[in-house]
């Protein structure tokens, strides 16, 4: 059974770090993309970052550019996700998700997000 | 940004009876290999999204064939031919041809 399970979620201060993890189980890690998605309360759903299955390739929101990271280590079967300069707009439930991902002139193409985990919550509050 | 509208916002079905839910895209989601990058999910309360229709309309793995997705170049459509209640929640489309990948408003379903 494919798991995926984040952890590292809480409570900061605008401007502050956390750094979010994304442990899989059940497939071959290494093969396939990776993403973030959040959805705030009783909002909906907001792509983050996405990260190709070799760690070569990154992609990312502009609401969240030049603020957070997006890694992998596929020696771990771990996902990350690093994120600096907090504001309160982050607020949100992250998810990761396993994903089909294959690059091209716009960016990428990014295809069937299954299965997502549970989320870990992130508050940004003074 | 490809902009995705969904409709209804809400929609209330009796159970047993057919419901639809339409996404329109800003621009085409016909990528030159001939797939179209738009997929469905489904958030029931209190879980994660789940995928149900993936490249416009191809089940995904242990979706009931309850489950239906219909395709132009702009235009898409998630058809349910028979609601149970377990079909209770939000669905979402979201398209995947270019970043930023960007997700419809959602529609509620809820049983009457």
């Amino acid at each position: 059974e494919i798991q995926l399970l984040e952890s590292g979620g809480g409570s900061v201060q605008p401007g502050g770090s956390l750094r979010l993890s994304c442990a899989a189980s059940g497939f071959p890690f290494h093969s396939f993309g990776m993403t973030w998605v959040r959805q705030s309360p009783g909002k909906g759903l907001e792509w983050v970052a996405a990260i190709a299955a070799a760690a070569g390739r990154t992609y990312y929101a502009d609401s969240v550019k030049g603020r957070f990271t997006i890694s992998r280590d596929n020696s771990h079967d771990t996902l990350y996700l690093e994120m600096s300069r907090l504001r309160p707009e982050d607020t949100a439930v992250y998810h990761c998700a396993k994903v089909f991902l294959r690059g091209s002139t716009t960016g990428a193409v990014i295809w069937r997000l299954d299965p997502w985990g549970r989320g870990t919550q992130v508050i940004v509050s003074s | 940004d490809i902009v995705l509208s969904q409709s209804p916002p809400i929609l209330p079905v009796t159970p047993g009876e057919p419901a639809s839910i339409s996404c329109r895209s800003s621009q085409s989601l016909l990528h030159s290999n001939g797939y179209k990058y738009l997929d469905w999910y489904q958030q029931k309360p209190g879980q994660s999204p789940q995928l149900l229709i993936y490249l416009g309309s191809n089940r995904a793995s242990g979706v009931p064939d309850r489950f239906s997705g219909s395709a132009s170049d702009t235009d898409y459509t998630l058809k349910i031919s028979s609601v149970e209640a377990d079909d209770v929640g939000l669905y979402y489309c979201m398209q995947g041809l270019q970043t930023p990948i960007t997700f419809g408003q959602g529609t509620r379903l809820e049983i009457k």
